[in-house]
């Protein structure tokens, strides 16, 4: 099973600040499968990005995504309030789907 | 517009089984492909199985094989998720997730999520 492990745990930061959040992979994972969400409190998680970069429809242009090796990064270029949520990365490997365990967008 | 509309929230006593229902409609129900993602209070996603709508074919995560059953209605486009032996650990939301074409190994439309509470 591919463990994806998120850093950090928690982020804070302000408006207007640049957020870069961190999803670690324990082995290889096909760039085409690893996808971000968005959770807000009360709420189901949004699809963000998918295949690493690819931005999901009506998703805004300060959303990013990259990879280098087995490390992807979402990027948040400048955060607006509505930003503060709960990250999450995803991807597929061996017939199954796993999870990080989330990074928690915080404003400061 | 894509929907997935699920059933209400289930309150279960320990060993007993619940079924969640998830009604799509917006698209061709058997051009994508229905997953279950549960999610316990406060903690991170779990993804538990998935189902082809246009065989019925299922495939499920090792955890729940042989206590979890999904199937489909096509003729009301709806999904239904089967979980038994019911013990206080299953109490979570329960989200029917759809992947939009074979391939995609992701999520991209998710329904509002079924609180199962497992109580004594």
């Amino acid at each position: 099973e591919i463990v994806l492990t998120q850093s950090p745990g928690t982020l804070s930061l302000s408006p207007g600040e640049r957020a870069t959040l961190s999803c670690r992979a324990s082995q290889s994972v096909d760039s085409n499968y690893l996808a971000w969400y968005q959770q807000k409190p009360g709420q189901a998680p949004r699809l963000l990005i998918h295949g690493t970069s690819s931005r999901a429809t009506g998703i805004p242009d300060r959303f990013s995504g990259s990879s280098s090796g087995t490390d992807f990064t979402l990027t948040i270029s400048r955060l607006e309030p509505e930003d503060f949520a709960v990250y999450y990365c995803q991807q597929y490997g061996s017939s199954l789907y796993t999870f990080g365990q989330g990074t928690k967008l915080e404003i400061k | 517009q894509v929907q997935l509309v699920q059933s209400g929230a289930e309150v279960k006593k320990p060993g007993a089984s619940v079924k969640v229902s998830c009604k799509a409609s917006g698209y061709t129900f058997t051009s994508s492909y229905i997953h279950w993602v549960r999610q316990a209070p406060g903690q991170g996603l779990e993804w538990m199985g998935i189902i082809i709508p246009s065989t019925g074919n299922t495939d499920y995560a090792q955890k729940f094989q042989g206590r979890v059953t999904v199937t489909r209605d096509t003729a009301t486009s709806t999904v239904y998720m089967d979980v038994s032996s019911l013990r206080s650990e299953d109490t979570a939301f329960y989200y029917c997730v759809r992947e939009p074409y074979r391939g995609a190994c992701y999520f991209d439309y998710w329904g509002q999520g079924t609180l199962v509470t497992v109580s004594s």
